[in-house]
């Protein structure tokens, strides 16, 4: 299975950009890259994703490097309410459709 | 009103007994899944369904069985609840494809003492 790698943890101050990095250099040519987030005490939440083109919307931007081995999610402006642990993700191709999380980074918003 | 809900929210169990989770959802997807997720780590997948006919083995289904009663209801047992079945459960649904999106509940909390 492809995997992912992101760093367990990083700090950011409110209302500065935060680029969350992501490294998948074994993706295939047919993976989607996902970003998911969980706050505390809850269930994952879809955030943005991307196939090869940069993606931008309301909670994000997806930049994703030219040989698609790695990817980075933007947070133009981080809040409080972003405090969370974001998991970046590779869709599996064939029929499971699931999705394989990793340990994902926790990031602090500082006030 | 939540679109995927789960039931129970928390549940604490003794070593050995039956203990059903039952996840719903009105988003009207065909697929539905359960993940099993553990303090500090990301989530497992144990089964998915992609339809009421349809159900799969994921990860971690040692332990654990589901049914599929209906498109909107996904529930998963623990036959006979171990410790190392603690651990904090999501449902999740999607449409279909590997570009869709995967919509999750929030979660049971289980305790096996």
């Amino acid at each position: 299975d492809a995997k992912t790698t992101q760093p367990n943890s990083m700090e950011s101050n409110e209302e500065e950009p935060v680029h969350l990095p992501c490294n998948h250099s074994t993706i295939s040519g047919t993976d989607y890259i996902h970003w998911y987030r969980q706050l505390p005490s809850q269930g994952p939440e879809y955030v943005i994703h991307g196939l090869t083109s940069n993606v931008n919307n309301r909670m994000a931007s997806l930049a994703i490097a030219e040989d698609r081995k790695s990817s980075t999610l933007i947070l133009h402006r981080a809040t409080l309410r972003d405090a969370a642990v974001y998991y970046c993700i590779l869709s599996r191709g064939g029929s499971q459709g699931n999705l394989i999380f990793g340990k994902g980074t926790k990031l602090s918003v500082k006030p | 009103d939540a679109d995927v809900t789960q039931t129970p929210r928390n549940r604490i169990t003794k070593t050995g007994k039956r203990i059903m989770l039952e996840c719903s959802q009105t988003k009207g997807h065909d697929r539905m899944y359960w993940y099993r997720q553990d303090p500090g780590l990301g989530l497992r997948l144990i089964y998915y369904s992609f339809d009421v006919k349809d159900i799969n083995k994921g990860e971690i289904s040692d332990g654990y069985s589901v049914s599929r009663q209906a498109q909107a209801k996904f529930s998963l047992s623990l036959e006979s609840a171990i410790p190392n079945q603690t651990a904090l459960y999501f449902c999740a649904t999607q449409t279909s494809g590997r570009r869709d999106t995967q919509y999750f509940g929030p979660g049971t909390r289980l305790t096996v003492l």
